[in-house]
Parts: C-alpha cells; sequence; structure tokens
C-alpha cells in the first residue's frame, strides 16, 4: 500500500527535552511539509523539503529543526527551544508540477504531542 | 489580511439540506483549489480540487470557482450526519508557487 505513514501516534515529553517525530512515505513524492495544527486552528507550515538535503522554513519554524536524508523520510525535532509544542503535527508529500498541476498533498496520520 | 478566510463556524444544517462552505483568496495568481475534510483528530483528506472557472461535480460534492472574485465555495448535497467535520479550502500557485496555503476551516454540523 502506497501512503504516509507517521510515528509515533501519541507524544509525551517533558519539558526541556528534545523529542523526534518520525515521517516516511512511499509514493515517491519529492516534496514533503510539517504542519502543526492547533485546536480549533488551521495548519501551519513549520518546514518542507522539496529535494534531498535542503529544506526551507515556513511560517513557524523557531524551535524546531528537520533534515532530509532520504527522498522517503523527514524526521522533524521538537527541541526544547519551542516554548509550547504541544498540538497535532502533521506530515504531507506532495508530487512537484509546474503550472495548473495539481499538486494536492496527502498526509500521514499525525503525531498528538503532549508536553508534561 | 489572511490569504485564504473561511468562516470558522459552526455551520449547522439539517439532515438532507445543501450545506454550502465558502472561502475567499487573495492571491490573483492562484491556480489550483483544494478541498479538504478533516474529522475531529484525524488528519485531512482530499475531497475536491478545481481550477477552471465554473463548477466541477463529484457525487454529492460541487466545488464552484469564481476567479475574478476570488472565490471559491463548496456545496454538499443531501447532507449527512457523517458529513459533520472541518472542511478546509487550500489554495496553490501564484505567490505561494507549488506550495499550499490553507485557510483555517470550516467546522459543518449536520443535524439528524
Amino acid at each position: 500500500d502506497g501512503g504516509i505513514t507517521q510515528s509515533p501516534k501519541y507524544l509525551f515529553r517533558k519539558e526541556g527535552q528534545n523529542v523526534t517525530l518520525s515521517c516516511e512515505q512511499n509514493l515517491n513524492h519529492d516534496a514533503m511539509y510539517w504542519y502543526r495544527q492547533d485546536p480549533g486552528q488551521g495548519l501551519r507550515l513549520i518546514y518542507y523539503s522539496q529535494i534531498v538535503n535542503d529544506f526551507q522554513k515556513g511560517d513557524i519554524a523557531e524551535g524546531y529543526s528537520v533534515s532530509r536524508e532520504k527522498k522517503e523520510s523527514f524526521p522533524l525535532t521538537v527541541t526544547s527551544a519551542q516554548k509550547n509544542p504541544t498540538a497535532f503535527y502533521l506530515c504531507a508529500s506532495s508530487s512537484l508540477g509546474r503550472g495548473r498541476a495539481r499538486n494536492e498533498q496527502f498526509f500521514g496520520p499525525g503525531t498528538r504531542l503532549t508536553v508534561l | 489580511q489572511k490569504e485564504v478566510e473561511q468562516n470558522s463556524g459552526p455551520l449547522s444544517v439539517p439532515e438532507g439540506a445543501i450545506a454550502s462552505l465558502n472561502c475567499t483568496y487573495s492571491d490573483r495568481g492562484s491556480q489550483s483549489f483544494f478541498w479538504y475534510r478533516q474529522y475531529s483528530g484525524k488528519s485531512p483528506e482530499l475531497i475536491m480540487f478545481i481550477y477552471s472557472n465554473g463548477d466541477k461535480e463529484d457525487g454529492r460534492f460541487t466545488a464552484q470557482l469564481n476567479k475574478a472574485s476570488q472565490y471559491v465555495s463548496l456545496l454538499i448535497r443531501d447532507s449527512q450526519p457523517s458529513d459533520s467535520a472541518t472542511y478546509l479550502c487550500a489554495v496553490n500557485g501564484g505567490n505561494a508557487g507549488n506550495m499550499l496555503t490553507f485557510g483555517g476551516g470550516t467546522r459543518l454540523m449536520v443535524k439528524p
């Protein structure tokens, strides 16, 4: 089955700890994205990557870090510098097209992070 | 001004009625428009996309696009309680290039 997997589904972190959220896709998509969603809110872009070994900051990158060593994988690290990390984290991937290409993003099931 | 705007709702409709969800966007260069459905606690799933002016129908869903007015809507006919969810509008192209810009979502409640 093709798709996007995220792990873990639930994650609890103590204050001051770094944690890493996993995201893997087997859709052969070039682009991958990380979003944060707070209760009752829309999606906010943290980081994105359009090619291996390259990534760009989104709107709320502070306190987060990523890597893209393989096309299939885009892990997100929530560092202790992120002051309010409790949220629902969504990973997505898409192909890269031009003009009127669809470029729809497919989402993983998400990781719910709670800071204790 | 937000780039993609949606009324947060909740929009409440009776079962069997037509639900109308609206979205406006600010970037005139936007080219593709997407509607995602998100059930509580779950991730968004794509239900419709449109890139030409006019209507696009898929089963009970119709997407409508008016680029002159910078307006895209989603109509759900014969609404069912299972349609109760948050609907996210997303826009691609223009200044955002390949990126999607999401609206805040509209929560729809379909009452039996």
